[in-house]
């Protein structure tokens, strides 16, 4: 069973909003990312985090911003929502990976399905 | 720049059969590969991995094989079941340190 938690799991919201999506992991990972996911679509990493006060972008731009102040919790948000922005945001966590097999690899949420409308 | 890519986007297989999911990728230094599966609804789930020294790797039902050769890596299922139906995606490391790129998707679906 995973240790990393989204919410919510689904969002409709109407255009201009402010939403932010919550990541939180129970596993003590340095290592955050969010990756962002159209239906039926390969996964884009939008930005990622390497420990406390550490935030980076991802190769796939993104308006939305992330902070990380504390190790388990990874936030991201969008200041003013757009249907442009209607995707799936899946957020996952991991220790070094590649140093051993299989044991830290990445360990994603369950997602959280956003609907800018 | 450099991607991670899979050949076909949909697989059918019969109930009891083996399954074949293939994946092509450009980066020659790549040395570090994984499989995920992703279920409906659901974020993935690691499946198996295999580093760049190795060209097949075993686990429970699965196989992944390896050819640096041709830049090319597939995911064997044997004797599919009705729970393998979903969207299996290889990734790498090409994105740099710690950074894994995903390919497209291939759907398995399962018929009995």
């Amino acid at each position: 069973e995973a240790d990393i938690y989204q919410t919510p799991r689904y969002l409709v919201i109407g255009t201009g909003k402010k939403i932010t999506l919550e990541c939180s992991q129970t596993m003590g990972h340095d290592k955050m990312y969010w990756y962002q996911q159209d239906p039926g679509m390969e996964l884009h990493l939008i930005h990622y985090s390497y420990g406390v006060n550490s935030t980076e972008k991802g190769d796939l731009s993104s308006e939305s911003t992330v902070s990380r102040i504390r190790t388990e919790h990874f936030p991201l948000t969008l200041e003013s929502a757009r249907p442009s922005h209607t995707s799936q945001y899946l957020c996952a966590s991991s220790e070094d990976m590649g140093s051993s097999s299989g044991a830290n690899v990445l360990t994603f949420g369950a997602g959280s399905r956003l609907t800018v409308l | 720049g450099e991607s991670v890519g899979l050949h076909l986007p949909t697989l059918s297989v019969q109930e009891g059969d083996n399954s074949i999911i293939n994946c092509a990728y450009s980066n020659s230094a790549s040395d570090y590969f994984i499989w995920y599966k992703q279920e409906s609804g659901k974020g993935p789930q690691f499946i198996i991995d295999i580093r760049s020294n190795m060209d097949k790797r075993q686990g429970q039902r699965v196989t992944v094989l390896l050819n640096k050769t041709v830049k090319h890596l597939s995911l064997q299922i044997a004797a599919t079941q009705p729970g393998d139906s979903a969207v299996y995606f290889c990734a790498d490391l090409s994105g740099g340190y710690n950074k894994l790129i995903f390919g497209a998707g291939t759907r398995l679906a399962v018929h009995p």
